[in-house]
């Protein structure tokens, strides 16, 4: 059961352009999104995230949108750079227990061409 | 402010072996969690520990995998008996405060191979 989902494996961008990585998500008990940057062979890097009683939260170049009612969130980067290509998943949390446990979805691979 | 240590980076062991994976958290976070991660898939949560107790083992597989998270030192994720369904790359992360509303910070990795 994939709660969390990113359904595009992967985008190619132009530099400079804006990029656009949709997640979506099932479990309406997710109250806590975040959204992690991950280059070959490193760990998770976090980026940006949102709490559910917002709809918008941006830092630099980096803005996420979330639409409660269809269960959806996205990242947006403008503009866009080539040292932005890497793995980008989205997690979220908040499900029973409220331990904190992250949610992942499956990756969306960003290409971003000179 | 060094940021969360996993070693070994890399890990070979035969069908059979104990694998042992050491993590030490952010300086002054208390909260521990594992997750794992397969060929071409995303990171699945395993385990999460405080000080001394493991607060939520949902993710864990029932045998063979444990956790610890002592008073003094790093935490440590075992796996007994390996199989080569257990290579995957292992991620520990930290974090401050307990519960959602607050980020994970994650380390480097661990990538096992069994051979």
């Amino acid at each position: 059961d994939q709660q969390v989902k990113q359904n595009s494996p992967s985008l190619s961008v132009q530099e400079g352009r804006i990029s656009i990585l949709n997640c979506d998500y099932t479990n309406s008990m997710f109250d806590y999104f975040l959204w992690y940057k991950k280059y070959p062979a490193e760990g998770p890097t976090f980026l940006i995230s949102i709490s559910s009683i917002k709809d918008k939260n941006e830092d630099g170049r980096f803005t996420v949108f979330l639409n409660k009612s269809a269960k959806h969130l996205s990242l947006h980067i403008v503009p866009s750079q080539p040292g932005d290509s890497a793995v980008y998943f989205c997690a979220a949390s908040g499900d029973s227990g409220n331990t904190g446990k992250l949610i992942f979805g499956q990756g969306t691979t960003l290409q971003v061409k000179p | 402010n060094a940021g969360v240590m996993q070693n070994p980076r890399h890990l070979v062991r035969r069908r059979g072996q104990e694998a042992r994976l050491r993590c030490s958290p952010m300086k002054g976070h208390s909260h521990v969690y594992w997750y794992r991660q397969l060929p071409e898939e995303g990171l699945k949560f395993m385990v999460y520990l405080q000080k001394e107790n493991i607060i939520d083992e949902s993710g864990m597989p029932k045998e063979r995998f444990s956790a610890e998270f002592p008073k003094e030192g790093p935490s440590i994720l075992r796996i007994q008996q390996v199989v080569r369904g257990d290579s995957a790359a292992y991620f520990c992360a930290s974090s401050v405060y307990s519960g959602t509303m607050n980020e994970q910070y994650f380390g480097p990795g661990t990538r096992l191979t069994v051979t």
